[in-house]
């Protein structure tokens, strides 16, 4: 069975701290790895995209990791602010069939604190 | 170019009458994606829809729900009878044709139900 988990399931950091991420699947075959952030409220909204050949991708203070060997990713922010403060969902699509069939985990909730 | 659109944003219904929501994707995109998250929980696919026509809907409950995308105007989820474990925030999101098997989706706002 296709499987997302996430952890932590919640996090609290100061603002300006570091946090890492951590999303272990069971997809397979995979075809791609995308993070997503989601507001409070709001719908969500994809930082970043893995493709199976790739390690590193980063999109301003947010770097996406994948090891697709270990099938794990992580998901690293640097220099924390209180806007970063979200659900961080990671979603992974299979390598046959549509967007219907992605995989969702349950998401790490963040809480960046004075 | 306006992102997906849903409305309403927010609806109270009490049990035993129908929920109507609505979804307008983003422009060019024809493939509709409707999605459930309960509180504390993860998003859920319901159905995929493209024009006038129902792709997927392993996901969705075989009573009480419906939807559809007519060739003209939004995507429609309907919910009948309603029930309070149909208290949710249902998201649509959409996709071009050219990209629907690389799981890029747009996300609109949500819908959230509230069912007394």
């Amino acid at each position: 069975k296709n499987q997302v988990e996430q952890s932590p399931q919640s996090l609290i950091i100061l603002e300006g701290k570091n946090c890492t991420l951590q999303c272990n699947y069971t997809v397979s075959p995979f075809s791609n790895l995308r993070w997503y952030k989601q507001d409070t409220g709001r719908g969500p909204v994809s930082l970043t995209i893995m493709t199976f050949s790739e390690n590193t991708k980063s999109n301003g203070r947010y770097t996406a990791t994948l090891d697709a060997d270990t099938k794990q990713s992580s998901l690293h922010i640097t220099a924390s602010q209180l806007s970063d403060s979200a659900s961080y969902i990671c979603v992974v699509t299979p390598g046959t069939g549509t967007a219907s069939k992605l995989t969702f985990g349950t998401g790490t909730r963040l809480q960046v604190t004075l | 170019n306006a992102g997906v659109m849903q409305n309403p944003r927010h609806l109270v219904r009490r049990r035993g009458q129908e929920a109507r929501l609505r979804c307008s994707p983003m422009k060019g995109h024809s493939h509709v994606y409707w999605y459930r998250q309960l509180p504390e929980e993860g998003l859920k696919f319901m159905v995929y829809l493209q024009k006038e026509n129902i792709i997927d809907e392993s996901g969705m409950p075989k009573e009480r729900f419906s939807a559809e995308f007519p060739k003209e105007g939004p995507s429609i989820l309907r919910i009948q009878q309603v029930v309070r474990g149909d208290s949710a925030a249902y998201f649509c999101a959409s996709s071009p044709p050219s990209r629907q098997n690389t799981g890029e989706l747009f996300f609109g706002e949500g819908s959230r139900l509230t069912v007394l």
